[in-house]
């Protein structure tokens, strides 16, 4: 079954606590992307990929990083979390070139306290 | 900064009615637009996709799409209760990989 994959899907953690939560995908999608939703503010986008090796800035970048070092899988890395990340994280992938349409993973609940 | 505006609703439409969902954006050269559903708790599904200018019809769902006045609509037609769910409206912007979503819209569909 094609699918985007996200673990954990439910996460509590504390303050300043390092954590990583990995996204896969099974489509051999080229782009990948990380997405932050927050009540009255709807989906962010923090970074994104369009290929191996290759990541850019989405528009909330700040604090999280990612690496992209095989095409299924695209981590989100908190080096340092603080409860203002506390939020719901979505993974997304598409093909990338001539197809721009996202396939969304099941999401995951983060809760920095 | 480049925005996606949407109607947070709710949007109530009786079972069987059509359901008009409307989306604007701000980036003039933007390509690609999309409609979402998120049911409360649950992951965006996406329901259609438009890059022309016109109508793109999907089953009961009809996008449409007119980058002169920079807006992009979704119709449902016969409307179901199981169609109640948050609409969100995504664009990817020109010349990058960006994709903005919009705050998206509740429709409630009424039995």
């Amino acid at each position: 079954e094609a699918q985007v994959t996200q673990n954990p899907r439910y996460l509590i953690t504390v303050t300043g606590k390092k954590l990583t939560v990995t996204c896969s995908q099974n489509m051999n999608h080229e782009y990948m992307s990380w997405y932050r939703q927050d009540p009255g503010l709807g989906l962010r986008q923090i970074y994104y990929s369009m290929n191996v090796e290759v990541t850019d800035k989405g528009d909330v970048p700040e604090g999280y990083k990612v690496s992209r070092k095989e095409k299924r899988n695209f981590p989100l890395i908190l080096e340092s979390p603080s409860p203002n990340q506390t939020s719901l994280y979505f993974c997304a992938s598409s093909l990338g070139t001539v197809s721009y349409e996202q396939y969304f993973g099941p999401g995951t609940r983060l809760t920095v306290t | 900064q480049k925005e996606v505006e949407q109607n947070s609703g709710p949007l109530s439409v009786p079972e069987g009615a059509i359901a008009s969902l409307n989306c604007t954006y701000s980036d003039r050269g933007s390509q690609s637009f999309f409609w979402y559903r998120q049911y409360s708790g649950k992951s965006p599904e996406l329901i259609m996709f438009i890059y022309s200018n016109g109508d793109k019809e999907d089953g009961r769902f009809t996008a449409q799409l007119n980058k002169a006045s920079q807006y992009v609509s979704l119709l449902i037609r016969d409307s179901q209760p199981s169609d109640s769910a948050t609409y969100l409206c995504a664009v990817r912007i020109s010349g990058t990989y960006k994709y903005i979503f919009g705050t998206g819209t509740r429709l409630k569909v009424l039995a």
